[in-house]
């Protein structure tokens, strides 16, 4: 069973836009929270880690959340650029130990058109 | 700058043959991990290492071997490629304090 889902699936924007990423999860125990960047055919790239309780980070124009009590992520990307384009995939880690398991949303998959 | 190159880049391979995916990082990590991505799911991971000369199964190690020859090198091992081993595989390390650093893949496709 699908432990963490992603919505929307894909997701079209103009330059310039905002736009919001959701990632619901059902891993227990949820340690912490990462969002990756995925360029096409390219490996992925940490954007953020969120850890607390309630959490917040901020990485130019990146920001996350997440509530651990709901289970749910958001990743807010500000002003779009065309090098946006990209499959953002949330990933839940049950450990902080590098042992522990990491489980992987399916991603959403980001166009941001001129 | 920190790196984890993965060859080949992409690969066709014949059913029941031997198909061997190479990793290399020159980071100085010692966890290192195999993982499959299938199109429209989540990364799943096949096999890990967390130190030279040993190697522990992940979620799906069947079908796969791995071999940790040095701290550097980690590669993953199909004896028998099957038409359901095509994907996209991915290498990754990590130390205990640092992020996760991947690989840009290799894809594998089993006529």
């Amino acid at each position: 069973k699908t432990q963490v889902e992603q919505s929307p699936q894909s997701l079209v924007v103009r330059q310039g836009e905002n736009c919001v990423l959701q990632c619901n999860y059902s891993v227990t125990p949820d340690n912490h929270l990462r969002w990756f960047k995925q360029d096409t055919g390219k490996g992925l790239v940490s954007l953020t880690v969120l850890v607390d309780q309630k959490d917040k980070t901020s990485n130019g124009r990146y920001s996350a959340t997440l509530d651990k009590d709901a289970k749910h992520s958001t990743l807010h990307i500000t002003a779009t650029l065309l090098d946006d384009t990209a499959t953002y995939i949330c990933v839940v880690g049950d450990r902080g130990s590098a042992l522990g398991r990491l489980h992987f949303g399916a991603g959403t998959q980001l166009i941001v058109i001129p | 700058e920190a790196a984890v190159t993965q060859s080949p880049r992409s690969k066709v391979a014949v059913t029941g043959g031997k198909v061997t995916l190479s990793c290399h990082q020159t980071n100085n990590h010692d966890y290192m991990y195999w993982y499959r991505q299938d199109t429209g799911h989540g990364l799943r991971l096949i096999h890990y290492s967390y130190v030279a000369d040993s190697t522990e199964k992940g979620d799906i190690p069947d079908g796969y071997k791995a071999s940790r020859p040095s701290q550097e090198n980690f590669s993953l091992i199909l004896e028998l490629a099957s038409l359901s081993q095509t994907a996209v595989y991915f290498c990754a390390s990590k130390t205990a304090n640092s992020d996760y650093t991947f690989g840009s893949g290799t894809r594998l496709l089993v006529i």
